[in-house]
């Protein structure tokens, strides 16, 4: 699976709209772009995906270049509770078994 | 429609105590996992089921043994408990493996070996 590159932290104020970029430059054709979230002491809550065209539901939009080597996932009206842990995952079905890689992610601080 | 539980939520073993802890998922999902998150990390697959029994080795499955006998349910066994195997542990189930697969998280067990 392709590495990912995201930003440690990020900062945004409540009711504008977090964009968190993701690089991926070595992704390779039958890779999707995942992205998962982390609030404090739960389990990863899936957000949204996609492989080139943009995507957009009730969570979120995420927008992927066309080279597909980078991608940012927008929380359209940032809320408090959008605080968490954001991460970028490229991945691909393996013949053997799936696993979800998760990098360290990007810590999100919606700021009152 | 409760998604994905674990049992328990958190527990304290002495080193050399064996436990195991449970997944249960409603939503008919075929695939579960059992991952361990250790801070730096990221999650690390232990084990994971592609159906009702059977199941698999993941990245890092010493010390930990699992059983899948039915749907809706897998369990993950600590056979003899090490300092090593403190950690938040989180089930997780999909309904296939294909490359649209998501995968849904259970809360976490938090394990505390002395």
């Amino acid at each position: 699976d392709a590495k990912t590159t995201q930003p440690p932290s990020m900062d945004c104020a409540e009711g504008r709209a977090a964009n968190l970029p993701c690089n991926h430059s070595t992704i390779s054709g039958n890779e999707y772009v995942y992205w998962y979230r982390q609030i404090h002491s739960q389990g990863p809550q899936y957000i949204i995906h996609g492989l080139k065209n943009n995507e957009t539901n009730e969570m979120a939009s995420l927008i992927i270049t066309e080279d597909r080597k980078s991608s940012t996932l927008i929380l359209p009206h940032a809320t408090l509770r959008d605080t968490a842990v954001y991460y970028c995952i490229v991945r691909v079905a393996k013949t053997s078994y799936d696993k979800v890689i998760f990098g360290p992610g990007t810590s999100l601080s919606v700021i009152p | 429609n409760a998604g994905v539980t674990q049992t328990p939520k958190f527990r304290v073993l002495k080193t050399g105590q064996s436990m195991t802890l449970l997944c249960a998922q409603d939503m008919n999902h075929e695939y579960m996992y059992w991952y361990r998150q250790d801070p730096g990390m990221g999650l690390r697959l232990i084990h994971y089921s592609v159906g009702e029994g059977t199941t698999a080795k993941g990245e890092v499955p010493d010390g930990y043994n699992v059983s899948r006998l039915k749907k809706q349910n897998f369990l993950l066994g600590l056979e003899s408990a090490a300092p090593s195997q403190t950690s938040v542990y989180f089930c997780a189930s999909s309904y296939a493996r294909g490359l649209q697969e998501t995968q849904y998280f259970g809360p976490g067990t938090r394990l505390l070996v002395l």
